[in-house]
């Protein structure tokens, strides 16, 4: 089956550092995307890894190792706008694109 | 970036009905549209994978007699709730990706969120 491991919770303070860990456990990969959801409104696409390594825009990188099947988000210089859910989630259907999505971690920002 | 809207944003409806949702890929033709549903607090589902011209592809457990989909052109896929009972009541929500574009961003629509009475 399909599974994606995440922290259901983070708590961080405004201007701070926060990582969000990833581990998936699915029958193909193709790459990892990272989604921000704020509530009653849409996922909007932050970041996707193909490949191992580490990619970076602006306050967001995102990091994956396929050997280790896991990944992470990192958000620095954390605002009080990026208090929101975030969720990994595996393309993993051959040419189909669907996404399998993690559970979602719910970022929550303290002044 | 490529925006992807749905109609409607909500709606309410009475057991044993049937509810219409389209989404519209606004700025680029999709030939291939996803339909997730989301519970609060609970993450996304992929539900089906809409195909232009041809018959959708259903996840394991999704029913296709009570989602019925329909793709009817490259820029609109429509999804029919047949029946609709109050445990439909969801967050449905559309993506697309740009077939131009080479990242594997998909643009997701605004949702709609549906209440069965």
């Amino acid at each position: 089956g399909q599974s994606l491991e995440q922290p259901s919770e983070v708590t961080a303070v405004e201007g701070a550092i926060v990582q969000i860990n990833c581990t998936y456990q699915t029958s193909g990969f193709y790459g990892l995307s990272w989604y921000q959801q704020h509530d009653g409104g849409a996922p909007t696409f932050l970041s996707y890894n193909a490949l191992d390594g580490l990619e970076e825009t602006g306050r967001f990188s995102s990091f994956l190792s396929r050997s280790d099947s896991y990944g992470y988000l990192l958000l620095q210089e954390l605002q009080m706008k990026d208090s929101a859910s975030y969720f990994c989630a595996v393309r993993d259907g051959g040419g189909a694109d669907g996404l399998t999505f993690g559970k979602g971690t719910h970022l929550i920002i303290q002044p | 970036g490529a925006v992807v809207s749905q109609h409607p944003s909500w709606v309410i409806c009475k057991s044993g009905t049937s509810v219409k949702i389209e989404c519209r890929s606004l700025d680029f033709q999709a030939t291939t549209m996803f339909w997730y549903r989301q519970f609060p607090k609970q993450s996304l589902m992929l539900m089906a994978t809409s195909n232009e011209g041809s018959k959708a592809t259903y996840e394991q457990g999704v029913e296709k007699d009570k989602f019925l989909i329909n793709h009817a052109s490259l820029t609109l896929s429509t999804l029919t709730v047949t029946s609709a009972h109050p445990e439909d009541s969801s967050f449905y929500i559309c993506s697309a990706r740009d077939p131009n574009m080479v990242s594997y961003e998909q643009y997701f629509g605004p949702g709609t969120r549906l209440t069965v009475t």
